[in-house]
Order: structure tokens, then sequence, then C-alpha cells
């Protein structure tokens, strides 16, 4: 099952946060955070295990319920660099390779 | 280090037709995922490779094949295209097959078929 990604996109100004969230039907055992730009291949933000789990990046960090099976990627005082698609991959808990399975991302724009 | 690279970086065949793309993994990286990533879509799982055996698949047709060879590059083939079959096609390479590896990406095979 496709986690569900919300908003589907949002527009902001230099400085200001964000906040996007990834939610799914399905126990999950991970939850792996990509942006990608238009044109480009999607780069690695940050993996999230089951245990509620917060880490940071920079200005840029990220929770993990595991009871709600929800994930949240927070952007703090967002930059211009901060623009593109983002997208939440979950990994279930049954194990297996099974790949990720992505939502169908977030465009953020991230005016001056 | 060499990042994941992928080619040709554009491709347009003819519904019927097959299609060879290639990806050369990172440096160091042994295991080999494919993606297909419809437009406005998040990418979708295809299969991945480690030592040259298909490790993983996820739901789509045997007419999507693949290879993984002793250098750790692979190809992913596809037959019998189909106009669903045009998609951007991103291979990303990892250390290991373990659940918590990071993915590094190619930036991929734009593949139209008409």
């Amino acid at each position: 099952q496709q986690p569900v990604q919300s908003p589907q996109a949002v527009i902001l100004r230099e400085g200001e946060d964000a906040v996007i969230n990834c939610s799914s039907s399905k126990a999950l055992y991970s939850v792996h955070w990509y942006r990608q730009k238009h044109g480009e291949a999607p780069v690695f933000l940050m993996i999230l295990l089951k245990g509620g789990e917060q880490k940071g990046h920079e200005k840029i960090s990220a929770s993990f319920n595991e009871k709600k099976q929800q994930s949240s990627l927070y952007l703090t005082a967002s930059q211009l660099s901060y623009s593109g698609t983002y997208f939440c991959g979950t990994e279930g808990s049954g194990g297996g390779a099974d790949g990720l399975t992505f939502g169908k991302g977030t465009h953020l724009i991230i005016q001056p | 280090e060499t990042g994941v690279t992928q080619s040709p970086t554009h491709l347009i065949k003819t519904r019927g037709q097959q299609v060879t793309l290639r990806c050369s993994s990172q440096s160091g990286h042994n295991t080999v995922s494919w993606y297909q990533q419809a437009l406005g879509q998040g990418p979708q799982f295809i299969f991945q490779y480690y030592r040259e055996e298909e490790n993983g698949r996820g739901n789509f047709p045997p007419r999507f094949s693949g290879l993984q060879f002793p250098n750790y590059s692979s190809e992913l083939n596809v037959n019998a295209l189909e106009l669903d079959d045009s998609a951007l096609y991103l291979c990303a390479s990892s250390q290991g097959t373990g659940r918590n590896e990071k993915l590094f990406f190619g930036s991929g095979t734009q593949l139209s078929v008409l």
C-alpha cells in the first residue's frame, strides 16, 4: 500500500518553516525521506526506524510515530535550495527485499 | 568516488520493441535496485539484484527482467514494450541488502514508447 503524503504542494517564502507528512496503512519497519529536484536523481535525506526516533540533518529533521504509522519531515528556516519534490519511502515490518514503497511526493517551492 | 551512472539518458522506442537500460553502481556498492517513476508519481520498485541474483521483486510482469554483472553493474531489459512503460527508470545502488540501506540514485533513463 502506497503511503499518503500531505500536503501535495506548498509554497513558502525563504525563511519560513514547513512540515510534510507521510502516513501508511500498514505496519512499518522504517521510513526513508528523499528529495528530488526537477530532472535530477532523488537524493537521500534520512532514515527513521520504528521506535519514535527523531533525526536531524542541518535544518531538516524528521520524526516517526510507530503506533500511528506516520512520519513527518520538518524544514526549518527554509532556503531556496530546499525547493524540490519530497518523497517518503516506507519499508514494511514483514521482512523480505520488497524495496521501498514511495508516496506520490510533496512539491515544495521556496520563493525569495 | 564515482556515483551511480545510467545510460542512455533518453530513449524512444515503439510499441512491441525491446529495450536495455544500463547502470553502473557507486564504488563499493554491491546491490542494485531498479525503480520506475511515472510522470507525477513516486518511484515504484521493480527488482533488486545482489551477487548477480534477483533478490526481490515488485509487482511487475516477467517481461521486465534484469542482470547484474561481477563488477556489480546492472541491466534492465523490457520486452514487448507497451505505451504505459513510458517513464523515468531509476537505478539505485547500496552497500548491501539490509533494510536500513541508503539508496544512491542515478539520474535515470527517460523512456518514451510511441
